[in-house]
């Protein structure tokens, strides 16, 4: 049973277009993370919820809009994709924020999105 | 704010060899520090964590890692490499405090040959 999953695993699509990303954790975490993670494999996070309530907002185009329905759940929408907007995108989960709790992130398998 | 230094993007180890990959860090606070893997076209998976319970902390696959505080330093080791340990390795470093995320270091390719 996966812990957290994301679909679609692949996403080709030009530019110009409009895409979404979905993501499932079954953990019972109450935090929800975006990563994005380039060609160079750098890591950075771009957006984090805490019981469906933004509370990282990275320097992100506002082309970018997450929404979180519920603490399970954490999408992605893009509009307008543009070529630099080509990366693998990680959906990840963690324990609530509070001292004591070490906060370890656990990923999903990434979405890769190539944008033409 | 913190943020974590990984030296040398690449690694290259016989198989049998010894592994080494550095992290250095730097926290205003006393930090958790992990290292995770990812294989090719997978997510990241946790091989370790720091939480200051001990200063050498063992992890999956006989990977360890030991905070040195005055060195600031994070270093993951594993005593005979494998040719499946090949991947991309990432130190990443959190505050023990408030809103804090993990911040990545750039990572490092464990290439591991014959």
């Amino acid at each position: 049973d996966t812990a957290v999953s994301q679909t679609p695993k692949y996403l080709v699509t030009q530019m110009g277009n409009d895409k979404s990303i979905k993501c499932e954790q079954n953990l019972g975490h109450d935090t929800m993370y975006w990563y994005k993670q380039d060609s160079k494999k750098f890591l950075k996070i771009m957006f984090s919820y805490n019981n469906k309530e933004l509370i990282i907002n990275e320097t992100v185009p506002n082309r970018f809009s997450p929404k979180s329905p519920d603490k399970a759940h954490l999408n992605l929408h893009i509009n307008s994709l543009e070529l630099g907007d080509s990366a693998v995108y990680f959906c990840a989960s963690s324990q609530d924020y509070s001292s004591g709790v070490t906060g370890e992130l656990f990923f999903g398998e990434g979405s890769r999105l190539t944008v033409l | 704010a913190q943020s974590v230094t990984q030296l040398g993007s690449h690694v290259s180890v016989s198989e049998g060899a010894l592994v080494l990959l550095r992290c250095n860090y730097s926290s205003s606070v006393p930090p958790y520090l992990f290292w995770y893997v990812q294989y090719p076209n997978q997510g990241l998976q946790l091989l370790l964590k720091y939480t200051s319970a001990a200063t050498l902390v063992k992890g999956i696959n006989d990977f360890e890692a030991e905070f040195k505080k005055s060195e600031t330093s994070f270093h993951l080791t594993k005593p005979s490499a494998h040719m499946s340990d090949a991947a991309e390795y990432f130190c990443a470093v959190r505050g023990n405090s408030g809103y804090s995320t993990l911040t990545f270091g750039k990572g490092t390719m464990l290439l591991v040959s014959p």
